[in-house]
């Protein structure tokens, strides 16, 4: 069974720094690695999508990378904003479904 | 463009007493549907998805149970619910008119409370 972890669980840093969330997984035997955004009470943003043959994915000032092969996946997130306050998720599809992690939640304080 | 609908917002149901969730996608044809749940301290955990119309896969053994009468209709249901099944749950759909065939995208959700 896909097992999939998030390192941190609680992040807090000041506005301005660049910052690394972590996801691991115990099956590298994967279709896609999603990351998606929570805002409190609320539903899933999709972020970024990585396939399985590819390294990385950016889209603005986030950008993930994929290591398939030792089982994790980062999300950088450059000039952290007041904004991105949120919980991010980490997703693995290993067919028809997703196998989440618990989350990360972030704080940016101004 | 697509969006999905979930109703209702929020519920609060007593121990025992019927359930029944709606979630309905606009501006796609024939996608996947999912139901999730996120329990209290705990990830998401995938219910039930469905490829087409009456065709639904379980996931966890439970009394949930879920019906797709309409290509873009899903709904969620019990028959009696336990204190257990309080979460935030979220329907998403996959397919055609997404970025790419396996994006998920999620509704706003329902938050059940059972007392």
């Amino acid at each position: 069974k896909q097992e999939v972890t998030q390192i941190p669980a609680a992040l807090s840093v000041p506005e301005g720094e660049n910052l690394v969330l972590n996801c691991s997984f115990t099956d590298s035997a994967i279709y896609n690695l999603q990351w998606f955004r929570q805002d409190p009470g609320k539903g899933l943003t999709s972020l970024l999508l990585i396939q399985s043959s590819q390294r990385e994915q950016t889209s603005g000032r986030l950008n993930a990378s994929l290591d398939k092969s030792s089982g994790r996946s980062t999300l950088y997130i450059a000039a952290s904003q007041p904004g991105d306050s949120a919980t991010y998720l980490c997703a693995v599809d290993s067919g028809y479904a997703l196998n989440f992690g618990k989350g990360t939640s972030l704080l940016v304080t101004p | 463009s697509q969006t999905i609908h979930q109703w209702p917002a929020t519920l609060v149901q007593p121990v025992g007493s019927p359930l029944s969730l709606e979630c309905t996608v606009e501006g796609t044809s024939n996608p996947n549907l999912y139901w999730y749940r996120q329990a209290a301290g705990r990830g998401l955990q995938l219910l039930f998805y469905s490829v087409g119309i009456g065709q639904i896969s379980s996931e966890v053994p439970q009394n949930l149970s879920a019906s797709r009468p309409q290509d873009r209709q899903f709904i969620l249901s019990s028959k009696k619910l336990l204190l257990s099944d309080s979460g935030f749950y979220l329907c998403a759909w996959s397919g055609p008119g997404g970025l790419g065939p396996d994006t998920q995208y999620f509704g706003p959700g329902t938050r059940l409370t059972v007392l």
